[in-house]
């Protein structure tokens, strides 16, 4: 699986986007952009998946660029309880039960939400 | 639906004790993994479970196994409990695009 490049640390004011980059330039075309996040002394929490498409669900929008080197995931509306450390994974992805449950963390990126 | 349940939650030990964690899936999962997390060394996988099967292992030495039971209920297992072996040990489940944590077992080495 390729490496991912975060920086550990990023403010952001309360009610503001939060734009969180991870770089993975050696990404290859079957691995996916997988976020996840942990909240202090809780286990990770799975965010938002892509592969090359913008994605966006009820918690995120995740931008991949288009040569899928870098990706930024968007919190719009950033709130205090946001405050945790963020995972970019990227990961390959096969068909079927061909799939696994492992996953790779970096160091993450410790975001703080200041009111 | 219920999340991902772990017991204990939190368990003292002493060295060259064993332990067994526990891990009940999300109804309807049939992969667990297992991982490791201490300040030093971050988040490390250990191994996974499919359908009663070992699919992955992480780099751990071998004091650390695992199984599943037939209702994808897994536990690891750690002989010779070490000092470094204080850590959170966190299980998910999933379909396969996606793993869910549970909240994890802490556990302490004296």
């Amino acid at each position: 699986d390729a490496k991912t490049t975060q920086p550990p640390s990023m403010d952001c004011a309360e009610g503001r986007a939060a734009n969180l980059p991870c770089n993975h330039s050696t990404i290859s075309g079957n691995e996916y952009v997988y976020w996840y996040r942990q909240i202090h002394s809780q286990g990770p929490q799975y965010i938002i998946h892509g592969l090359k498409n913008n994605e966006t669900n009820e918690m995120a929008s995740l931008i991949i660029t288009e040569d899928r080197k870098s990706s930024t995931l968007i919190l719009p509306h950033a709130t205090l309880r946001d405050t945790a450390v963020y995972y970019c994974i990227v990961r390959v992805e096969k068909s079927g039960s061909g799939n696994t449950g492992k996953l790779i963390f970096g160091q993450g990126t410790t975001l703080q939400v200041k009111p | 639906k219920a999340g991902v349940t772990q017991t204990p939650r939190y368990l003292i030990k002493t060295r060259g004790q064993q332990v067994t964690l526990s891990c009940s899936p999300i109804s309807g999962h049939r992969s667990v993994s297992w991982y490791q997390q201490t300040p030093g060394q971050g988040l490390q996988f250990l191994f996974e479970y499919f359908s009663e099967t070992q699919r992955n292992k992480g780099n751990f030495p071998g004091r650390f196994s695992g199984r599943q039971f037939s209702n994808s209920r897994s536990e690891m297992n750690v002989s010779t409990l070490e000092l470094g072996d204080s850590a959170l040990y966190l299980c998910a489940s999933g379909p396969l695009d996606a793993q869910y944590f549970g909240p994890g077992t802490r556990l302490l080495v004296l």
